[in-house]
């Protein structure tokens, strides 16, 4: 069964440490893997979209990365306005449009 | 562009009440979605639709839900009769007609919903 986990659930970080964030997946094969932040009240923001291990995407303070069975956000020295939900998202082989969605990792940044 | 307009923002019924949510896709976008949020489920797809014509609605949980799209421009999601479980969020989204593997989805602000 395709399946995608988060982890952590949630994380605290004081500005300026940097860290990582995991997105683990278990489908039958990948057609892509997308990153979403969310902020409170607001719909998904696309962020990046891998489609291949060893790729990697990078955008301001934020680095993802995928291997064949997870993909990794990399935060490097972040600021309070990164504080958001960041949601993965996983497309497979058997579907059309059905993207399958992580629970979430909700990241607070401490100033 | 605006983006993906929903409305209403937020909607407070009571059980048994009809329910309508409504969707603006972003122009030329080829694809709308709607989706339903909840702490529980997180996000779960309900239908989509490609050029105006429903695909899949298996997401759909009962016949309670029903969805239309009369034109390019405009979707419901309807919800009749009510009930308190189906309180949530509810997203649509569009995406280009390259489809999402070239391409993302994007999202309305959603439309919050409690049914009490």
């Amino acid at each position: 069964e395709d399946q995608v986990t988060q982890s952590p659930e949630a994380l605290r970080l004081q500005e300026g440490e940097s860290s990582s964030l995991n997105c683990s997946y278990t489908v039958s094969g990948l057609r892509g893997l997308f990153w979403y932040r969310q902020d409170p009240g607001k719909g998904p923001e696309f962020l990046f979209t891998l489609y291949s291990a060893g790729e990697e995407k990078e955008k301001e303070r934020l680095k993802a990365t995928l291997t064949k069975k997870e993909s990794f956000l990399h935060i490097t020295a972040p600021k309070p306005e990164d504080s958001a939900t960041y949601l993965c998202a996983v497309h497979s082989m058997d579907s059309n449009y059905q993207l399958i969605w992580g629970a979430g990792t909700k990241l607070i940044i401490k100033p | 562009d605006a983006g993906v307009i929903q409305s209403p923002r937020h909607e407070v019924t009571e059980m048994g009440q009809e329910v309508t949510l409504r969707c603006k896709p972003i122009s030329g976008h080829d694809y709308l979605f709607w989706y339903r949020q909840t702490m529980m489920r997180g996000l779960e797809l309900l239908i989509y639709f490609n050029n105006n014509v429903p695909i899949d609605d298996s997401g759909m949980p009962e016949d309670r839900f029903s969805a239309k799209m009369p034109n390019a421009s405009f979707s419901t999601l309807k919800i009749q009769p009510s009930e308190p479980r189906d309180s949530a969020v509810y997203f649509c989204a569009s995406s280009p007609p390259e489809g999402i593997s070239g391409n993302t989805i994007y999202f309305g602000e959603g439309s919050w919903l409690t049914v009490v």
